[in-house]
């Protein structure tokens, strides 16, 4: 069973500072998830990615398949970016089926006007 | 396209009885998973259905049960309802198996 480690838990910064949260995994994917969960629950799925990187707006994330590691990055960081980045991994199953997501704990994040 | 809907959104329940909750996936979407977020262990993985036919299923007891309709509509189940179920329960859908998943507002459950 993959385990799924996030850093930094927590993390307070400045509007505009360059945010970056990193998450490893221990075995072998199928692909990795970054998704935001806000107050009261509701999660969005930020980036699905199984190689190199993707940008979205301000959000870039990076997975570096070979280190088993990928980074989540906020630009020009915003209050509104303020929310809980969870990292999750779908395992590959013997057979090809898919993907119950595993996933790690999450940073908390925090951006100060 | 609406998104994923899940009802109800809060429910109250007490200890010994049942619960059923249903999720509607976006339209078009096949699979459908099923995900436990409690504050002590975080997000777990506890069912994915795909053309009405369990495909996974993670490490939970088998008071918790799922099922998925020909519409792709699925509903957990969870029974003998003890209070380390209070969670907020949520689904993800996806076109299929693989692909990027757009999670619904979730169920929050209250077992007292």
């Amino acid at each position: 069973k993959n385990e799924v480690e996030q850093s930094p838990q927590n993390l307070t910064a400045q509007e505009g500072e360059f945010i970056t949260i990193n998450c490893s995994y221990s075995v072998g994917i199928s692909a990795l998830h970054w998704l935001q969960q806000h107050p009261g629950g509701g999660i969005v799925s930020l980036f699905m990615l199984s190689s190199g990187k993707k940008k979205h707006g301000r959000l870039i994330a990076t997975i570096n398949i070979q280190e088993k590691h990928s980074s989540l990055h906020i630009t020009a960081s915003h209050p509104r970016d303020s929310a809980v980045y969870i990292c999750a991994v779908s395992d590959v199953y013997s057979g090809g089926g898919a993907d119950g997501l595993t996933f790690g704990k999450g940073t908390h994040l925090i951006i100060q006007p | 396209k609406a998104g994923v809907t899940q009802t109800p959104r809060y429910l109250i329940k007490t200890r010994g009885q049942q619960v059923t909750l249903s999720c509607s996936p976006i339209s078009g979407h096949r699979s459908v998973s099923w995900y436990q977020q409690t504050p002590g262990q975080g997000l777990q993985f506890l069912f994915e259905y795909f053309s009405e036919t369990q495909r996974n299923k993670g490490n939970f007891p088998g008071r918790f049960s799922g099922r998925q309709f020909s519409n792709s509509r699925s509903e957990m189940n969870v029974s003998t309802l003890e209070l380390g179920d209070s969670a907020l329960y949520l689904c993800a859908s996806s076109f299929q198996q693989g692909n990027e998943q757009f999670f619904g507002p979730g169920t929050r459950l209250t077992v007292l």
